[in-house]
């Protein structure tokens, strides 16, 4: 069974950094296109970033609002995703989902950001 | 970026009626379309996937169609379980671009 498990989230003041991970088990890891997707309180969703498999050139994309701050990676043999978080703004307040495949076939459960002074 | 416009933002419907949502993009998408279902506090759930594709396990009742710039989602009989959010999804260009979301509630 496919599960993805997220963790890493909590309080951090503005300006801080935080480094979120997403486990995945159940499914080829190493295959998979993975995306962080965040939703703030009371919000809709919003893509964050991608990262595609190596067979597929391990390409890397942001969203604008996290571009230059915010990094994605991956280690394949450990079936970990990670989102690193660097000068964070109140802004950034939500909860994270890492989600698998072209579309989002599967999602964790989620780890939420709180950002604040 | 691609704007997808979802309506209506809330509905109320009762058990066993006929719920239709639309997504409309602001380019051609083609086929690249997805829905995702959203019950509170829970990670979103992948339903339809290129347009009119029903991902596995999801039951019949849930249905896509549309391409290029305009989309739509039914649910044909509603069910008690079926009150959540739901959410439009463009995988064809980046960034990829979520629709605002339809809240859907019982009448």
């Amino acid at each position: 069974e496919e599960q993805l498990v997220e963790s890493g989230g909590g309080l951090v003041k503005p300006g801080g950094s935080l480094r979120l991970s997403c486990v995945a088990s159940g499914f080829t890891f190493s295959n998979a296109w993975m995306s962080w997707v965040r939703q703030a309180p009371g919000k809709g969703l919003e893509w964050v970033g991608r990262i595609k498999s190596k067979a597929n050139g391990g390409t890397i994309d942001y969203a604008a609002p996290v571009k230059g701050r915010f990094t994605v990676s991956r280690d394949d043999s450990k079936n970990t995703f990670f989102l690193q978080m660097n000068s964070l703004q109140t802004e950034d307040t939500a909860v994270y989902y890492c989600a698998t495949g072209r579309t989002f076939d599967f999602w964790g459960q989620g780890t939420l950001v709180t950002v604040s002074s | 970026d691609i704007q997808m416009t979802q309506s209506p933002s809330s509905l109320s419907a009762s058990v066993g009626d006929r719920v239709t949502i639309t997504c409309q993009a602001s380019q051609d998408i083609s086929k690249y379309l997805n829905w995702y279902q959203q019950k509170p506090g829970k990670a979103p759930r992948l339903l339809i996937y290129d347009a009119s594709n029903l991902e596995t396990g999801v039951p019949s009742r849930f249905s896509g169609s549309g391409s290029g710039t305009d989309f739509t989602f039914t649910i044909t009989t509603l069910q008690p379980e079926d009150i959540a959010a739901y959410y439009c999804q463009q995988s064809d260009n980046l960034p990829i671009t979520f629709g605002q979301g339809t809240r859907l509630d019982l009448k």
